[in-house]
């Protein structure tokens, strides 16, 4: 089987540095993904990493461990319009088929 | 560059009926992947279609079925709607030139069954 674990819901101030956590159990893997989705959008492409390590772009930064089966998105210096859910997603084979988490919803407050 | 659209935006239908939804890649994208979303939860990937050929199949019954055509349209349908086919459906398109391509969303179609 599969599966993503990732925590549910994170309040921060702007400003403020949030770290979502992803944690997969898969059976084949090809590199992890991360996709913001506002209420009532379409989910959107923030990063992907392959290798271990951090990516940067930006204000944001994604982190992998292939030997941990853990990976996490950093947020830094929120904005109130990063109030959004992020979810984190498997490519286990090639063709960009993503199985996604369940998502984390980010309550950014003045 | 256009983006991704889909239509209808809302639908309610009711349980037993058909449903097709329709979506509009970008242009170049010779990929097509469908997902399904309950609320509060992530996209649960359907079927993918590359040169109008299925790709790949999640987890769903074969009342799901799909099409792509080669002007980068493409079509979900559902027979026998159930009342947990009541969802968020995603189109996404991607160049498919690489394993990793990013995937483009649309919108969704809300369909809701009763």
């Amino acid at each position: 089987g599969q599966s993503l674990e990732q925590p549910s819901e994170v309040t921060a101030v702007e400003g403020a540095i949030v770290q979502i956590n992803c944690t997969y159990q898969t059976s084949g893997f090809y590199g992890l993904s991360w996709y913001q989705q506002h209420d009532g959008g379409a989910p959107t492409f923030l990063s992907y990493n392959a290798l271990d390590g951090l990516e940067e772009t930006g204000r944001f930064s994604s982190f992998l461990s292939r030997s941990d089966s853990y990976g996490y998105l950093l947020l830094q210096e929120l904005q109130m319009k990063d109030s959004a859910s992020y979810f984190c997603a498997v490519l286990k084979a090639a063709g960009n088929k993503l199985t996604f988490g369940g998502g984390t919803r980010v309550l950014v407050k003045p | 560059e256009t983006g991704v659209t889909q239509s209808p935006t809302h639908l309610i239908k009711t349980r037993g009926q058909q449903v097709t939804l329709r979506c509009s890649s970008q242009s170049g994208h010779n990929t097509v992947s469908w997902y399904q979303q309950a609320l509060g939860q992530g996209p649960q990937f359907i079927f993918q279609y590359y040169r109008e050929e299925e790709n790949g199949r999640g987890n769903f019954p074969p009342r799901f079925s799909g099409l792509q055509f080669p002007n980068y349209s493409s079509e979900l349908n559902v027979n026998a709607l159930e009342l947990d086919d009541s969802a968020l459906y995603l189109c996404a398109s991607s160049t498919g030139d690489d394993y990793n391509s990013p995937l483009h969303f649309g919108n969704g179609t809300r369909l809701t069954v009763t």
